[in-house]
């Protein structure tokens, strides 16, 4: 079944925890993204990444972290340093840069509620 | 970041009416693309635009390309309960090379 799986669904943290989100893609894209989405708001970038091992700062990066060890996972790791981490957060992939089309495709959303 | 105006930002409607929303940008596009957001759910690509004037349907959904290549429509005709969502617009300058541009959305509500 090919797809992009966002795990998990709900996750709630104690307020100065850092924790991480997951995105596995099976689809052989090359490019993978991710995502803050607030209420009534649209996407806004956080970080991508074209290649393995390589990935650049989105829009809003401060108060996260990224790594890209393997081309079907690009975890998210939301840091205590990120002072409103509350958010639904989005991982999008996309065939990437040889195939000069940067249409994206989203996974399912990860609800993150620090308390 | 820049973000597309999009509009409206909500709509409420009558089951069976058609609807219209756009998106516009200072800046050229080659790529548009529309998505629909469920309710806790990531966005659904809908129609992907890559030429000015393109004119491209997917069922009762239709969007264009427009000739300026700083905007795009989106209709759907005869609307159905299930048509209700967040529609995200989203360009991009030059393939590859640029990131998304996403608009801020517009709500579809369906009165009953």
């Amino acid at each position: 079944d090919g797809g992009i799986t966002q795990s998990p669904k709900y996750l709630f943290r104690k307020e100065g925890q850092n924790v991480t989100l997951s995105c596995e893609q099976n689809l052989n894209h090359d490019a993978m993204y991710w995502y803050r989405q607030d209420p009534g708001q649209g996407l806004r970038l956080i970080y991508y990444s074209q290649i393995v091992n390589d990935f650049q700062k989105g829009d809003i990066a401060e108060g996260y972290s990224v790594s890209r060890e393997k081309k079907e996972s690009f975890p998210l790791t939301v840091t205590s340093a990120q002072k409103n981490p509350t958010a639904f957060y989005l991982c999008a992939t996309s065939k990437g840069l040889v195939w000069r089309t940067d249409t994206q495709y989203f996974g399912p959303g990860t609800r993150l509620t620090v308390l | 970041g820049q973000q597309l105006n999009q509009s409206p930002q909500s709509m409420f409607i009558q089951e069976g009416e058609d609807v219209s929303m756009n998106c516009t940008s200072s800046s050229i596009f080659n790529t548009w693309l529309w998505y629909k957001q469920d309710p806790g759910e990531g966005p659904v690509l809908l129609i992907a635009l890559y030429k000015a004037g393109e004119l491209t349907s997917n069922g009762r959904l239709t969007a264009q390309f427009g000739i300026t290549r700083k905007d795009s429509f989106l209709n759907i005709s005869a609307s159905i309960p299930s048509d209700v969502g967040i529609y995200f617009c989203a360009g991009q300058s030059n393939f590859g090379n640029e990131k998304l541009t996403f608009g801020t959305g517009t709500r579809l509500t369906i009165i009953p």
